[in-house]
């Protein structure tokens, strides 16, 4: 099973900073398989960017994806108020596994 | 639209069975495949199996396989999680979900399940 590392564990910023999260896997990953997700507390996640770096429906150029192998990063370019909460990286290779989490807190 | 609508939240006691459902609309039920992920409280996802409505062909995680049965009847474009026996390490939030590629691009609201004696 391929098990994937967040960090940081939490990461402290204020609106209009950049946040980078990385995602590393025990072992390589098919680009087209890791996607993140964004989830707000009381909701159900939601799909921001799949194959590693194409955004979602819906989702604001502001949210990008980058990474291969088994370095994986989500990038955040400017925090808006909204864009606080726990993210999430995911891989579909034999099986699927979800990464730890990223909580992205107001400093 | 395309909606996974689920059944409500649940309070159970240990040893006793349950089954919660999942309705797709919205989309072609059968040419998705529907999974479950489960959010223990306070905790992150964990992926449980999924199903092909289609043909009802299943894949369990290692993790739930033997522990809860996948199903779906397509005639109601519905998907079900059941448990035959819940344990109180069964309480927890859990979401069906929809297949795209290799991610999940819709999701249910969710539906919480608490055994407790």
């Amino acid at each position: 099973e391929i098990v994937l590392t967040q960090s940081p564990g939490t990461l402290s910023l204020s609106p209009g900073e950049r946040a980078t999260l990385s995602c590393r896997a025990s072992q390589s990953v098919s680009s087209s398989y890791l996607a993140w997700y964004q989830q707000k507390p009381g909701q159900a996640p939601r799909l921001l960017i799949y194959g590693a770096s194409n955004r979602a429906s819906g989702i604001p150029d502001r949210f990008s994806g980058s990474g291969s192998g088994t370095d994986f990063t989500l990038t955040i370019s400017r925090l808006e108020p909204e864009d606080f909460a726990v993210y999430y990286c995911q891989q579909y290779g034999s099986s699927v596994t979800f990464g730890g989490g990223t909580k992205v807190e107001i400093k | 639209e395309v909606q996974l609508v689920q059944s409500g939240a649940e309070v159970k006691e240990p040893g006793e069975s349950l089954k919660i459902s999942c309705k797709g609309s919205g989309y072609s039920f059968t040419s998705y495949w529907i999974g479950w992920v489960r959010q223990m409280p306070g905790k992150g996802l964990e992926w449980m199996g999924i199903i092909y409505p289609h043909d009802s062909d299943t894949r369990y995680s290692p993790s739930f396989q033997g522990q809860v049965t996948i199903s779906a009847d397509k005639s109601i474009r519905t998907a079900y999680l059941q448990w035959s026996s819940l344990k109180a390490s069964d309480t927890a939030m859990y979401y069906c979900v929809r297949q795209a590629r290799r991610d999940f691009d819709f999701w249910g609201q969710g539906t919480l399940v608490i055994v407790s004696s």
